[in-house]
């Protein structure tokens, strides 16, 4: 049961690079989400999609772009990384408007930009 | 504007001392309330949620939290902390009309003494 998988687990970026980091989950959740998470600032949402098609902007969505690409994976893309974007990246699913609300996480992605 | 305020960033304890993390919440009605641990390099697990019903919810590894509407908080606790307690706890909210968007406290960072 692997749940949600996020590649790479680190990457080191030189200011200006694009990368994608790619999401997918086994678990057949609705909807999947971006986090980043910077030191006492918790985690804050990038952007996030309810469901297969459909991508919305959180708190913070300067500077990325999402794709769903289908139900399974999520993927998320910086166009011309900057330092300020050095940080841990989440990926996370669930189901919304049932019981089970609970988010379930990947390991994360550390990343770089230099 | 909803928000997740966790008014610790750093807690120290003994080990076999009881523990008490506090979070408080802003939302326009009573939304449902998560607590997560992550330990070092790791993603996020979920250790209890709140959505209905009786104020006092149990969770794993032992944690249990009460919700109280009228302070707007749900703080966590355990009566005797283990070393493998030490990681960084996170609240968090969802909406109960909007599911897909959750939203997480900064975190507090908890350190156990042997």
């Amino acid at each position: 049961n692997a749940g949600v998988t996020q590649t790479p687990k680190f990457q080191v970026l030189k200011t200006g690079q694009s990368m994608t980091l790619q999401c997918a989950q086994d678990m057949n959740h609705n909807s999947m989400y971006w986090y980043r998470q910077d030191p006492g600032m918790g985690l804050r949402l990038i952007y996030y999609s309810a469901s297969e098609g459909t991508t919305d902007k959180g708190e913070v969505p300067n500077g990325y772009n999402v794709s769903r690409l289908n139900k399974r994976e999520f993927s998320l893309r910086l166009e011309s990384a900057a330092p300020s974007q050095t940080s841990v990246y989440f990926c996370a699913s669930k189901n919304p408007g049932s019981m089970n609300t609970e988010a379930f996480f990947g390991q994360g992605t550390r990343l770089t930009v230099v | 504007a909803q928000s997740v305020t966790q008014p610790d960033i750093h807690i120290t304890v003994s080990e076999g001392a009881s523990l008490e993390l506090r979070c408080n919440y802003s939302y326009g009605a009573t939304p449902y309330l998560f607590w997560y641990v992550q330990s070092p390099g790791q993603g996020l697990q979920l250790l209890l949620k709140y959505f209905s019903g009786d104020t006092l919810v149990q969770g794993i590894k032992g944690f249990e939290a009460e919700f109280k509407r009228s302070q707007s908080s749900f703080n966590l606790r355990k009566p005797s902390v283990h070393w493998s307690d030490a990681a960084e706890y996170f609240c968090a909210v969802a909406a109960k009309t909007s599911y897909d968007k959750v939203i997480f406290g900064p975190g507090t960072s908890l350190s156990v003494i042997p």
